[in-house]
């Protein structure tokens, strides 16, 4: 069993659809949760950084974490073809294993206008 | 503006070869990392520094090596390089060991 599970995708949803992305986790030492997005020949893009159970947002942009089921989620609100790309989430348990980042497959997110 | 600077983009090389990736940052962060990306294996993380003439080994590091002599710079070296070491690379920084890593564009090595 991998440590972090993504959602494969790919996904495809029409303009100003809400767009629900999901990883679980299955070591309950991981702490911190991020949410990066990757455009073609890019790097991943920093979207969401959380480390507590419960609700971030951002504009449009959801992180939920739920530290008891090890499940965290990205909700995409109005989505808009600019956010057709890749999403990563990524785990981290901090400390002395601060930056070994573990993560999940990615999903292909295609918008259409 | 800060930032963090991969070169090459693209590199083409032979097997056997020592190839050298560069990695420079602007934003005066303690902490670097170098990851591979690879279809199916995703993100994997080979060497990483948390300051000047500190380094440690990540999940894929044979073949590879770091060094670290100044904030700025994070080389990464592929000592004789192989077939199997063709790969996305992506550099990324962090200020301290609570903050987001903040990755580089990457650079596309094909070894043939």
């Amino acid at each position: 069993q991998k440590e972090v599970e993504q959602d494969p995708g790919p996904l495809s949803v029409p303009e100003g659809a809400i767009v629900s992305l999901n990883c679980t986790y299955s070591n309950s030492a991981f702490q911190y949760f991020m949410w990066y997005r990757q455009y073609s020949r890019k790097g991943p893009e920093l979207l969401m950084y959380t480390y507590s159970s419960g609700n971030k947002e951002d504009g449009r942009f959801t992180a939920q974490v739920d530290k008891s089921s090890k499940y965290i989620s990205l909700f995409i609100r109005d989505s808009q073809p600019s956010d057709s790309a890749t999403y990563l989430c990524a785990i981290d348990a901090g400390g002395t294993s601060y930056g070994k980042l573990t993560f999940g497959q990615g999903t292909i997110l295609t918008v259409h206008p | 503006d800060a930032e963090i600077t991969q070169s090459p983009r693209h590199k083409i090389t032979e097997t056997g070869r020592q190839v050298t990736l560069a990695c420079h940052q602007t934003w005066n962060h303690n902490n670097m990392f170098w990851y591979r990306q690879d279809l199916g294996h995703g993100l994997r993380l080979i060497h990483y520094s948390y300051g000047v003439q500190d380094t440690n080994k990540g999940e894929v590091s044979d073949g590879y090596s770091v060094s670290r002599s100044n904030t700025e710079d994070l080389p990464l070296t592929l000592e004789s390089a192989a077939s199997s070491q063709t790969s996305v690379y992506f550099c990324a920084s962090s200020p301290d060991r609570v903050s987001p890593l903040h990755f580089g564009n990457g650079t596309r090595l094909t070894v043939t």
